[in-house]
């Protein structure tokens, strides 16, 4: 069973528009993290923020806003004036214990953001 | 600074020819990751060391292996790599486990001819 979900493939926003990109996530454990990672055109995947799940406080970092709600499991992503910088695929991402107790990353598949100036 | 290094870039090999790819970090940390990432697909991890204890994902296929002779570098090994062996490989760091912020190469790109 899948257990990170981004339900958006694509999107494709004019430059200073906001945009949400969208996470669902599917746990048992209690204790869990949450993340967000950039991957742009060179590659690179970029840590973008790690949310435990027991910290519910949204956040903001510039542009960049994170919405967890443990209600709905969601950890959504809002960019805000986007930029044409801010292209690239981002991975919303779920670490939970793996068999044998070893933990493990999980990734969603990835929404493709394309800021066009 | 370059943290998490990876050669080559590009790496072309032809159908069943043995392949190493390599990663090297500068930070010093206990764990590292070798994912694949096919094209538009999420990165999947193939396995990753903790310290020198090697761990295996159960869905790997035993074509592939690693080398961590040391905290620096890490080898993934493809002993006779496939058609559906061609793909991104990404290798990862992390301080402590997992849960910890991940930082990421850039990638080898793998062709398999």
């Amino acid at each position: 069973a899948q257990k990170v979900t981004q339900a958006q493939t694509e999107i494709s926003v004019v430059e200073k528009e906001d945009v949400t990109l969208d996470c669902v996530y599917e746990t048992r454990d209690t204790t869990y993290y949450l993340f967000w990672y950039k991957q742009p055109p060179s590659g690179e995947l970029v840590f973008l923020i790690r949310r435990n799940s027991f910290d519910e406080q949204n956040e903001i970092s510039g542009r960049y806003s994170w919405n967890f709600q443990k209600s709905t499991s969601s950890f959504n992503f809002t960019i805000t004036a986007s930029q044409v910088v801010d292209s690239a695929v981002y991975f919303c991402a779920l670490s939970e214990a793996a068999q044998g107790g070893s933990e493990k990353l999980v990734f969603g598949k990835g929404t493709k953001l394309t800021v066009n100036p | 600074d370059a943290m998490v290094i990876q050669n080559p870039r590009y790496q072309v090999t032809q159908f069943g020819k043995p392949v190493t790819l390599s990663c090297s970090q500068t930070l010093n940390h206990n764990v590292m990751y070798w994912y694949q990432q096919k094209s538009s697909q999420a990165p999947k991890l193939l396995f990753h060391y903790y310290d020198k204890d090697f761990n295996n994902e159960a869905d790997t296929p035993d074509n592939f292996q690693s080398r961590r002779p040391n905290t620096s570098f890490c080898f993934l090994d493809i002993r006779s790599p496939g058609l559906g062996d061609a793909a991104m490989y990404l290798c990862a760091t992390s301080r402590e486990i997992p849960r910890d912020e991940q930082f990421f190469g850039p990638g080898t790109r793998l062709t398999v001819l």
